[in-house]
């Protein structure tokens, strides 16, 4: 079945950039989305890239998208300590149910 | 505000009891999705309606049962509930699925501990 994999945690400093990474096993991925959960609340849809797409940038906030390697990343630029929160990667195949993959989350930590 | 509402917040109880959790989808939006989340196992699809039907059932137990309303608000029932129930549920909603309405928005989701 399909596999969304991201790596469980990242630590940046204030004002750097972050990437977050993904990765995805569907070759028939339609559409790929980033939820941005913070503690004690709901998944927060933060942006999301039609398959075929490359690059989708939205303020500080770019996605990237590699099909023929099946990766997507997210980046953050100027990152601040209120970006600190899980970040859900998710992808939805052409099949009938429409139900989103997501992976486990990678937990971004922002420190002075 | 994704504009989906679940009630109650918080929901503490003991085991073997039964607890209801309300959802109601965004303005529009025909369908909803029921999702658990835990520390051990992530976030779990359970089960999804549209419009009133079921249209995809995930790692819903059958101790678990949901359904959808004319109004479009929907009801997951969870009975003879296990300390293991104990977890974050979450409803989203989205458009119409396979029209190009599949992206989902998540509503603040309900606490349930199982004492």
């Amino acid at each position: 079945g399909e596999d969304v994999e991201q790596s469980l945690f990242l630590s940046v400093r204030e004002g750097d950039s972050s990437v977050i990474n993904c990765t995805y096993t569907d070759s028939s991925s339609t559409y790929l989305y980033w939820y941005k959960q913070e503690p004690g609340a709901g998944l927060q849809l933060l942006t999301y890239i039609f398959s075929n797409m490359d690059m989708k940038q939205d303020q500080r906030l770019t996605v990237l998208l590699n099909k023929k390697d099946k990766h997507l990343s997210l980046r953050i630029a100027d990152t601040q300590t209120g970006d600190s929160a899980i970040y859900f990667c998710a992808e939805i195949g052409p099949g009938g149910s429409y139900i989103p993959t997501f992976g486990r989350g990678t937990s971004l930590i922002v420190h002075p | 505000d994704s504009g989906v509402t679940q009630t109650p917040k918080h929901l503490i109880t003991a085991t073997g009891q039964r607890v209801t959790l309300r959802c109601s989808p965004r303005s529009g939006d025909l369908s909803v999705y029921w999702y658990q989340q835990s520390l051990d196992q992530g976030l779990q699809f359970l089960i999804q309606y549209y419009n009133g039907e079921e249209r995809a059932k995930g790692n819903i137990l059958e101790r678990f049962s949901a359904q959808q309303f004319p109004d479009l608000h929907s009801e997951l029932n969870l009975s003879s509930l296990e300390l293991g129930d104990s977890a974050l549920y979450f409803c989203a909603s989205s458009a119409s699925p396979g029209q190009g309405g599949e992206t989902q928005y998540f509503g603040p989701g309900t606490r349930l501990l199982v004492l």
